[in-house]
């Protein structure tokens, strides 16, 4: 059974970078895309970013000046990283696994439990 | 392209069928005949779950309670008969322009 675990520090000091690691237990990297989202009261759901196992990524543009997501297949897993955060980054990041359905379409289906990370001095 | 749900909340009634709803700003048909609409369920403390996919497909394991229809700008997802496991939030998402969009989320309780 695929599992996604995310792990990271739960605090990070504005202007700082966020970086988080999502671990991929049970089965394989390969032929998906890596996502993350994160949720907040405020925002609500939001995609972050995604990229396919072999290269390839997507960056939402309310993001794209600070994040960076990468992956590893060797190490079978993925991360992010989010700089010059401030308060407004404050939320709970998803992991999750992404599934090419039909054309231009992918499917979450596969989602980790989720880390809290809070920005504050 | 904004995703909007109605009702934000609702209670049901065990064995009663509860039905939500939700618009786009903007058609989500795309021109190979699929409307690029989920609806995911996120039970309390838990990450959200895919629950129906373009439209009208059941993810894995989903029970035949659980239907989505509708086309364009509308939307409906249906459960014919509610579960005290049905609780939690109901998103919609669409996926024909990136950045893939969420509803704002309706909150579905047992009575």
């Amino acid at each position: 059974q695929v599992q996604l675990q995310e792990s990271g520090p739960g605090l990070v000091k504005p202007s700082e970078t966020l970086s988080l690691t999502c671990g991929v237990s049970g089965g394989s990297i390969s032929n998906y895309y890596w996502t993350w989202i994160r949720q907040s009261p405020e925002k609500g759901l939001e995609l972050i970013a995604y990229m396919y196992y072999s290269g390839g990524t997507y960056y939402n543009p309310a993001f794209e000046s600070r994040v960076t997501i990468s992956v590893d297949t060797s190490k079978n897993q993925f991360s992010l990283k989010l700089t010059s955060v401030t308060a407004a980054d404050t939320a709970l990041y998803y992991c999750a696994r992404g599934r090419g359905v039909v054309t231009a379409k992918i499917n979450f289906d596969l989602w980790g439990q989720g880390a809290l990370v809070t920005v504050s001095s | 392209l904004v995703m909007t749900q109605s009702p934000l909340f609702l209670s049901v009634t065990p064995g009663e069928p509860a039905s939500i709803s939700c618009r786009s700003s903007q058609s989500l048909l795309q021109s190979n005949g699929y409307n690029y609409l989920d609806w995911y369920l996120q039970k309390p403390g838990q990450s959200p779950q895919l629950l129906i996919y373009l439209g009208s497909n059941r993810a894995s394991g989903v029970p035949d309670r659980f239907s989505g229809r509708g086309s364009g700008t509308d939307f409906t997802l249906e459960i014919s008969r509610v579960e005290t496991g049905d609780v939690g939030i109901y998103y919609c998402m669409q996926a024909l322009q990136a950045p893939y969009t969420f509803g704002q989320g309706t909150k579905l309780e047992i009575k």
